[in-house]
């Protein structure tokens, strides 16, 4: 189907690791990106990882891409009040017209 | 200037009202976008330019317009909308073979 499948909440404690699951549905997927939402903006992209790689880090960010199992995550260390939001991983399909899918989005609550 | 810029950032309309929505980037970027997004869901596409030519719409009702005056630029044109168009209506642009960057989006209430 056309699904891309996140939970839709995780709590963490400051200080601690966060890590945000995804899955994704076309195995010929080009990019994979992950985008933050605060409340009442747009969305930031965070990163993004070439099909053919199985791990980006960034700072503070991890990705991990699991293509046999179209798992992809996010692994945010330290995280801090700052990272309270919603994170989106998106797919861009193998195709000429770059659209991207959403999954439905993480809700991130980072507890003092 | 590595910014996509969204004005008005919140539009009241009334159903039988003409307004229009802008976005603006000064990246060089030849390919823009408008989605919609609704409260706690992700966003949905609805337009995209391709070096000011629509290229995709995705069904989009006739009540939405999209114009694409030159390549910085951006606009919708709303009439006749339904209260069931109140949403965010983001804007986004990219250059070849890169990620999207997103304005900050502009809050549309349809009364």
């Amino acid at each position: 189907g056309e699904d891309v499948e996140q939970s839709l909440f995780l709590s963490v404690r400051e200080g601690d690791s966060s890590v945000i699951n995804c899955t994704y549905t076309d195995s010929s997927s080009t990019y994979l990106y992950w985008y933050k939402q605060e409340p009442g903006a747009g969305l930031q992209l965070l990163t993004y990882i070439f099909s053919n790689m199985d791990m980006k880090q960034d700072q503070r960010l991890t990705v991990l891409l699991n293509k046999k199992d179209k798992h992809l995550s996010l692994r945010i260390a330290d995280t801090q009040t700052g990272d309270s939001a919603i994170y989106f991983c998106a797919e861009r399909r193998m195709d000429s017209s770059y659209k991207l899918i959403f999954g439905s989005g993480t809700r991130l609550l980072v507890r003092p | 200037d590595t910014e996509v810029t969204q004005t008005p950032k919140h539009l009241v309309m009334g159903m039988t009202n003409k307004k229009s929505l802008k976005c603006e980037q000064h990246m060089g970027h030849r390919a823009m976008y408008w989605y919609k997004q609704k409260a706690k869901k992700p966003p949905e596409l609805m337009f995209v330019y391709s070096y000011e030519k629509l290229s995709i719409n995705e069904s989009v009702p006739s009540r939405f317009s999209p114009e694409c005056p030159n390549s910085s630029l951006l606009n919708l044109h709303l009439h006749a909308l339904q209260p069931e168009d109140s949403a965010l209506y983001l804007c986004a642009s990219r250059k070849y073979n890169s990620p999207l960057h997103f304005g900050n989006g502009t809050r549309l209430t349809v009364t």
